[in-house]
């Protein structure tokens, strides 16, 4: 099993669209959570860290469910920009080993 | 304020060579992680440096080794370049080891022919 599991995708949602990412993780002492995004060849961006609280941030909320070991991304009103890869990062384990571990990533492609 | 800046931005060897890649993280940040990612595959980790030491290293053969400079900055060596290293080597910097949000640099593009 992967450490870090994501759909790879690709969803193709119309402009406008509410669109939802899962991803699940198997280490239970997980500390951290994150979601990136990663357009074309380019470096992965910071999108939002994930609380346990969830958090919103305008258009994007992020849910985590620490007894599930799942966390999501939900995209509302979805815009062109935002088609890109969208990478759901855990930090492994306890203690902070300095490993972030990447999921595999969710395309996401916005169509007019 | 400067982000995380890689050098160089491409870098083309032959099988069997050396590649240096280097790396500044955001001033004021410590810890510096290295990840690989070949075409169309996800990031894998290579190696996490915080205060001038190598703190974890993930599945990568010796021949992938770095260091951490007392400015922080950052070097990913690879010796004895294989065809299949070829790949985006990222380098990203938190603010400390307590695995705060990381940030990226935009990569060096290494290619082996």
């Amino acid at each position: 099993r992967k450490e870090v599991e994501q759909d790879p995708g690709p969803f193709n949602v119309p402009e406008g669209a509410t669109v939802a990412f899962n991803c699940t993780y198997s280490n239970s002492a997980s500390q951290s959570f994150f979601w990136y995004r990663q357009d074309c060849r380019k470096e992965p961006k910071l999108l939002m860290s994930v609380y346990s609280s969830g958090n919103e941030d305008g258009r994007f909320t992020a849910q985590l469910n620490r007894a599930s070991q799942y966390i999501s991304l939900l995209i509302r009103d979805s815009k062109l920009s935002d088609s890109a890869t969208y990478l759901c990062v855990v930090n492994k384990g306890s203690g902070n080993t300095g490993k972030l571990i990447f999921g595999q990533g969710t395309t996401l492609q916005v169509k007019p | 304020e400067a982000g995380v800046t890689q050098s160089p931005t491409h870098l083309i060897k032959t099988r069997g060579q050396q590649a240096t890649l280097r790396c500044s993280p955001i001033s004021g940040h410590t810890s510096v992680y290295w990840y690989q990612q070949a075409l169309g595959l996800g990031l894998q980790f290579l190696l996490w440096y915080d205060e001038g030491e190598e703190r974890n290293r993930g599945n990568f053969p010796p021949r992938f080794s770095g260091r951490q400079f007392p400015n922080y900055s950052s070097e990913l060596n690879v010796n004895a370049l294989e065809l299949e290293d070829s790949a985006l080597y990222l380098c990203a910097s938190s603010a400390d080891r307590l695995n705060t949000e990381a940030f990226f640099g935009q990569g060096t593009r290494l290619t082996v022919v």
